[in-house]
Order: C-alpha cells, then structure tokens, then sequence
C-alpha cells in the first residue's frame, strides 16, 4: 500500500539559513509527488508537483525539490529561509489512474528563528 | 486559487445536531473531494465525486454523507455530529489534462461539536 512518512514533526532554521524537508514514500511505481504549504488558519496551498521527467522540479516562493527513485524520497529545498516560509508543509502522493488515491504525510512544521 | 469556496467558515454545533458543510466551485471540475485535518493524522479523505450524482467513499467516510447535484456544489453531511467529528474539513478540486492532476484546496471550515 502507499505510504508518506515525513520524519520530522518540527523543523527550526535561522532565517537566511538553507532548508531540506524530508519525505519519504512507499509505492511500487513511480508516483505523483506533491508538495504543498499551510500558513496557520489558512488552506493548503501547492509549491511544486512531479509527474515525470527532470527530477528536479521548481516552485513557488523559491522551493525546489528532487525525486530520487533510488532512495524514495521527495525533499524540498530552499537555500535561503524568510521569516514568512514558518508553516506546515506537507508532502503528498499520487497513484496515477486513480481518482482517489493521494495519500498525505502528517507535516512537518517548520519555524524561523530571527 | 481554483476559485473554490467553503461555507460556513466556521461552526460550533452540539452532539446529535445534523450538519452541512458546503463546497462551491467556479470551474467545472469534474472530481471535488472532502478531507479532514486533525493533529498528528495530517489530511484523510472522507469522501470524493467524479461528477454529478457520482461519489465514492474515502478512507474516514464512517458518520459521514455527501451529495453533488450539480457540478458546482459538493456536500458534506454529518447525519448526528458526534465530538470526534470536530475537525478542519477542507474541500478540494482536481485539474487535470495530459495526466497531470493536481488537487487544491479550498479554505476550509472548522468544525466544533460541543
């Protein structure tokens, strides 16, 4: 079955620093993979999506994130944090041809030290 | 923004009480789905439709109804609101074309049964 696994709960980086956000997923094929954010009291909102091709995919908000099939893992990047980046992150995967099958990870919440 | 609104924004209800959530869409998309948002659990989908009058259960669906009678409108219902009901109930839309589907999401709706 699939599966997300967002190892850290909470994250906390000074602002300015680097950011890697880790997910991990458990699938047969290669899936669908989805980044999104949440800001407090707000709805998820999409940073970046990978289907197929370059593995390294860009979004918004300038967050970037690698597919590497050999270690099943999705992780987001940013190289320079700002104090408005504090959220929840959550990462996503799809199983394509399935109308209902994207499965969450639980989030990491990520805070900004100034 | 995929031009989704959710209503009410906010509820508190008592247990026992029917409750309807509603999900209104601008676009026409064919699939809509209805999540729920608890700590630690991050999003589990309650229930989804691919289109009018067609629906399908989700991975939390027990205690909870839906309906779509038009394209534009999705539905949640809480026949009798118990308190493990109480939730932030997110709404979301699925695009799709060249097999590139991608859900988002509306505001959501928070949900408090006394």
């Amino acid at each position: 079955a699939q599966s997300v696994t967002q190892p850290d709960i909470h994250i906390t980086v000074s602002e300015g620093a680097s950011l890697e956000l880790r997910c991990n997923y458990s699938y047969g094929a290669t899936p669908y993979l989805f980044w999104y954010v949440q800001s407090p009291g707000q709805g998820l909102q999409l940073l970046l999506k990978y289907f197929s091709g370059d593995t390294l995919v860009q979004g918004i908000k300038g967050f970037e994130a690698e597919f590497k099939r050999s270690q099943s893992s999705f992780n987001l990047r940013k190289p320079s944090v700002h104090w408005s980046d504090a959220a929840e992150y959550f990462c996503a995967v799809g199983e394509p041809g399935r109308d209902d099958k994207i499965i969450f990870g639980k989030g990491t919440r990520l805070h900004i030290l100034p | 923004d995929a031009g989704i609104t959710q209503s009410p924004r906010h509820k508190v209800t008592e247990t026992g009480t029917p409750v309807t959530l509603r999900c209104h869409q601008t676009e026409n998309h064919r699939y809509m789905y209805w999540y729920r948002q608890d700590p630690g659990h991050g999003l589990r989908l309650i229930h989804y439709s691919y289109g009018v009058k067609d629906t399908d259960k989700g991975e939390v669906s027990d205690g909870y109804s839906v309906s779509r009678s038009k394209t534009e409108d999705f539905l949640l219902t809480l026949e009798s609101a118990t308190s493990s009901q109480t939730s932030v109930y997110f709404c979301a839309i699925r695009t799709s074309g060249s097999g590139h589907d991608t859900q988002y999401f509306g505001p959501g709706t928070r949900l408090t049964v006394l």
